[in-house]
């Protein structure tokens, strides 16, 4: 596609309802990463897919979190048993990773609400 | 763990204003140093990417500039637009992939 695609643009549940959210990076884009902002908080680094190597999950922030890249393309974020604390918008990006000096292409995230 | 810090937190400034802000870093294991412009309800978009020490680099009314010693970026606007209102990202890459974000400069310029 043109650009990272995310789907939901906007997710409401309520508390301890299992959520997922979808990336769709650029075609050929090896590398994606995850990042979520909390409010008042700046992009908080959670996980990072490059090719067939192993993720690097050092980010997510407990065991509820879980992510997958399949075909090494489209990647999902599972978050089970949502807490209050979870809310913030998650937002994926990818990057041909050939340089060190590439830029990141962002979605336009997911605004996560857990009421 | 890395810190980036950003200041000022956020700033309004009146239409035609030049403006500027800072990017703070650690200085050891520096790979690059990235600027990115996330308007409200849309993706957040790079403007720069630096890797050397004394880098300038611009983008028609937007200029940053780059010291890898002492660890901080300046971003410069020009004769500021209301366009240009915008949370301001600097990131510090400090390996082959892993990125650490600041906070943000939140800038309003008021026509």
């Amino acid at each position: 596609g043109a650009g990272v695609s995310q789907s939901p643009s906007n997710k409401v549940t309520e508390k301890g309802k299992d959520v997922e959210l979808r990336c769709d990076p650029i075609s050929g884009h090896t590398a994606l990463y995850w990042y979520r902002q909390s409010l008042g908080q700046g992009l908080e680094f959670l996980i990072y897919f490059q090719g067939n190597s192993a993720p690097d999950k050092s980010g997510l922030p407990s065991d509820r979190f879980s992510a997958e890249r399949t075909g090494g393309s489209v990647s999902t974020l599972t978050i089970q048993r949502t807490q209050q604390e979870d809310s913030a918008v998650y937002l994926c990006a990818s990057r041909l990773a050939q340089n060190r000096n590439e830029k990141l292409f962002f979605g336009s995230g997911t605004q996560l609400s857990v009421l | 763990i890395l810190n980036v810090e950003q200041s000022p937190q956020s700033l309004h400034v009146q239409e035609g204003d030049s403006t500027n802000f800072t990017c703070s870093f650690p200085s050891s294991n520096f790979y690059a140093l990235h600027w990115y412009r996330w308007e409200t309800a849309k993706s957040p978009e790079a403007l720069f990417v630096m890797t050397l020490n004394g880098d300038e680099k611009k983008k028609g009314r937007i200029s940053a500039t780059l010291n890898t010693k002492e660890g901080y970026s300046y971003l410069y606007i020009k004769g500021s637009q209301p366009e240009d209102s915008a949370t301001y990202l600097c990131a510090s890459q400090w390996s082959n992939y892993k990125l650490t974000f600041g906070k943000g400069t939140l800038l309003t310029v008021n026509p």
